[in-house]
């Protein structure tokens, strides 16, 4: 059964860098048969798909356009987790931020969210 | 970028009922469609993917139809665990999108 644990801070200040670590039991993260994404949402914005890191035959990396500039999305295999880093954050960044596994575009299973909020 | 329409907004429905909840894209996604509920404070929970496979220990009761660009998830009997938010989300185009979602509530 695949698990995603969530962590880091909820309190930021506008400028700073946004990190969280979504850590997974019952899958790797090098599989070739999944990816691994960020996903936030928010009253304004609803559900908005953010990033994902995965493993094929080397690491790729897809980033959604808005946020393009600004976002990493890391794997780390030596923990079997990957992070979230957002750069610059502004109070619009404000959301409940989800990882998630999908396959073939479908998010088969998500992390328990982390509430952020950015405020000065 | 595409957009996602789903519609009605809110339901009101009585446990028993038929649901019916709509999904309509603004180009072709052939099948590349999920839907997912949400109940308060939780994740989404996938129920469908490719447009009518029912998710992993998904019950019957749930089943999604359609394709390009108008979608269906049916739930034949509500259930009370089923009053939650649904969102439907295609991957057909980047970036993968997801419509604002139908409320389902008591009646």
């Amino acid at each position: 059964q695949v698990q995603l644990q969530q962590s880091g801070p909820g309190l930021l200040k506008p400028s700073q860098t946004l990190s969280l670590t979504c850590a997974i039991s019952g899958d790797s993260v090098s599989t070739h048969l999944a990816a691994w994404n960020w996903v936030r949402q928010s009253p304004s914005r609803g559900l908005e798909w953010l990033g994902r890191t995965y493993y094929r035959s080397k690491w790729s990396h897809d980033y959604e356009e808005s946020v393009k500039s600004r976002i990493t999305v890391i794997p780390d295999t030596s923990k079997n987790q990957f992070f979230l880093q957002l750069k610059y954050v502004t109070y619009e960044d404000t959301a409940v931020y989800y990882c998630a596994r999908s396959v073939s575009g479908s998010f088969h299973h998500w992390g328990q969210g982390t509430r952020v909020t950015v405020s000065s | 970028e595409l957009v996602m329409t789903q519609s009605p907004a809110t339901l009101s429905v009585s446990p028993g009922e038929r649901v019916t909840l709509s999904c309509r894209a603004s180009q072709s996604l052939s099948s590349n469609l999920a839907w997912y509920h949400q109940k308060p404070g939780q994740p989404p929970s996938l129920l469908i993917y490719d447009a009518s496979t029912r998710a992993t220990g998904i019950p019957a009761r749930f089943s999604g139809s359609g394709s390009g660009t108008e979608f269906t998830l049916t739930i034949s009997s509500l259930q009370s665990e089923d009053f939650a938010i649904y969102y439907c989300q295609q991957y057909n185009y980047w970036p993968w999108t997801f419509g604002q979602g139908t409320k389902v509530e008591i009646k």
